[in-house]
């Protein structure tokens, strides 16, 4: 079964430092989703990741692919309150299997601190 | 196109009810999520439907959970018999065929919050 894993789960950072999210996951994929969700609220596409070597920035937020370590990492950069949310890394089955089924991580959940 | 609708967006309901939740995908949209979410938790793949047809259904939780998508247009997650278990978020979410060489890059809707008391 697939198992996808984020740490940390809980991240407090102050503004304007950076730090990185990991998310690792047990099977070949190619293909990995990040997604936002603030309190209360569904969920929101960010980046998603088709190949291995992919680097997606949007932003203070960059995501990268490294599918032969099946890791990913979200990268924050000078982070700001903004971005306080709990973030999701999903994995499917990869472009070669048509699967619709996303795996999602528990989530790191990311509080910005003035 | 105002995304994806849900209603309702709160549920409180005695175990032993049961409820139904619908959710109207983006109109150009032919394929349609259900997904569960628990408090702390990312979310759980329960179906999905392309069009009207449901393809994948082996994640639901238990025969106590049915989905429906009549028309290929909106579709309706129902539970019978609710145990305290049911309680969580679903979600629905919805993607077009090609979009994003198609990945699965979802929309999803606000949700429906189901409180099983």
């Amino acid at each position: 079964e697939l198992k996808v894993e984020q740490n940390p789960l809980f991240l407090s950072m102050q503004e304007g430092k950076n730090y990185t999210i990991y998310c690792n996951y047990s099977t070949t994929s190619d293909r990995l989703y990040w997604y936002r969700q603030d309190p209360g609220k569904s969920l929101e596409s960010l980046f998603v990741l088709l190949s291995n070597g992919a680097v997606k920035q949007e932003g203070r937020l960059m995501a990268s692919l490294d599918t032969k370590a099946r890791l990913s990492t979200l990268h924050i950069t000078a982070a700001v309150h903004d971005l306080s949310a709990t973030y999701f890394c999903a994995v499917d089955g990869g472009s070669n299997f048509g699967n619709e089924k996303l795996t999602f991580g528990t989530g790191t959940r990311l509080t910005i601190i003035p | 196109d105002t995304g994806v609708s849900q209603d309702p967006r709160h549920k409180i309901t005695k175990r032993g009810q049961n409820v139904t939740f619908r959710c109207d995908p983006i109109s150009e949209h032919n394929r349609l999520y259900w997904y569960r979410q628990t408090l702390g938790q990312g979310p759980e793949f329960l179906t999905y439907f392309q069009n009207e047809a449901q393809l994948e259904k082996s994640r639901l939780l238990s025969d106590r959970f049915s989905a429906e998508r009549p028309k290929g247009s909106f579709s309706t997650l129902e539970i019978q018999r609710t145990e305290q278990g049911d309680s969580a978020m679903y979600l629905c979410a919805s993607r077009s065929r090609t979009g994003v060489l198609g990945a699965n890059v979802l929309t999803f809707g606000a949700g429906s919050r189901l409180t099983v008391l």
